[in-house]
């Protein structure tokens, strides 16, 4: 069974760049798409973006000047950096996996990360 | 950008009743959509994808419907544990940029 563990800082200041891994275990993290959505306290789900295995990546066009996104297929993790972050950028942030290869459905996520923007 | 959204904000149903929830999408998905459940301090769990095919594990209780612009999640009898965040999403349009509706609370009455 795949299962996603993201870390990184849950506290970043504003302007800095907030930098968040994923790791993969129970399954390879090749010939997929990995993806990362966040969701701010009390609101919604928003799709930050996806890579996939071969460094392919897809980005929400409303974040996409601040979104880098890589894979590090022999460690089986991916990683997200969000740029100039501000407060509105405060939010519980998720990795997940679609359902199978090709579906934009997702099937596994991991648990979430807050990250709160900060002084 | 694909807007989705979700009828009613808030559902209000007793335990074994049936609750229908509506999400609307701006343009046509075709049946590329998904519904989740999330309870508090949980990740999203996906429920239905291709608009009416259950995920793995999912009780017969739940049904998706719907093509194009319209879908609906139906459940048939309320379970306890099922009162939590439902969120539809699209996933149709390309380049990706897949988006969610907003969420529809389903709460005891």
């Amino acid at each position: 069974q795949v299962q996603l563990q993201e870390s990184g800082p849950g506290l970043v200041k504003p302007s800095e760049t907030l930098s968040l891994t994923c790791t993969v275990s129970g399954g390879s993290i090749s010939s997929y798409y990995w993806s990362w959505i966040r969701q701010p306290a009390g609101k919604g789900l928003e799709w930050i973006g996806r890579i996939y295995t071969s460094g392919s990546t897809n980005y929400n066009p409303s974040l996409k000047s601040r979104v880098t996104m890589s894979v590090d297929t022999s460690k089986n993790q991916f990683s997200l950096k969000l740029s100039s972050v501000t407060a509105a950028d405060t939010a519980v942030y998720y990795c997940a996996r679609a359902l199978y290869y090709g579906s934009g459905s997702y099937g596994y996520w991991g648990q979430g990360t807050l990250v709160t923007v900060s002084s | 950008e694909i807007v989705m959204t979700q009828s009613p904000a808030t559902l209000s149903v007793s335990p074994g009743e049936r609750a229908t929830l509506s999400c609307r999408a701006s343009q046509s998905v075709s049946s590329n959509l998904a519904w989740y459940q999330q309870k508090p301090g949980q990740a999203p769990r996906l429920l239905i994808y291709g608009a009416s095919t259950r995920a793995t594990g999912i009780p017969a209780r739940f049904s998706g419907s719907g093509s194009g612009t319209e879908f609906t999640l139906t459940i048939s009898s309320l379970q306890s544990e099922d009162f939590a965040v439902y969120y539809c999403q699209q996933y149709n349009n390309w380049p990706p940029t897949w988006t969610f509706g907003q969420g529809t609370k389903v709460e005891i009455k």
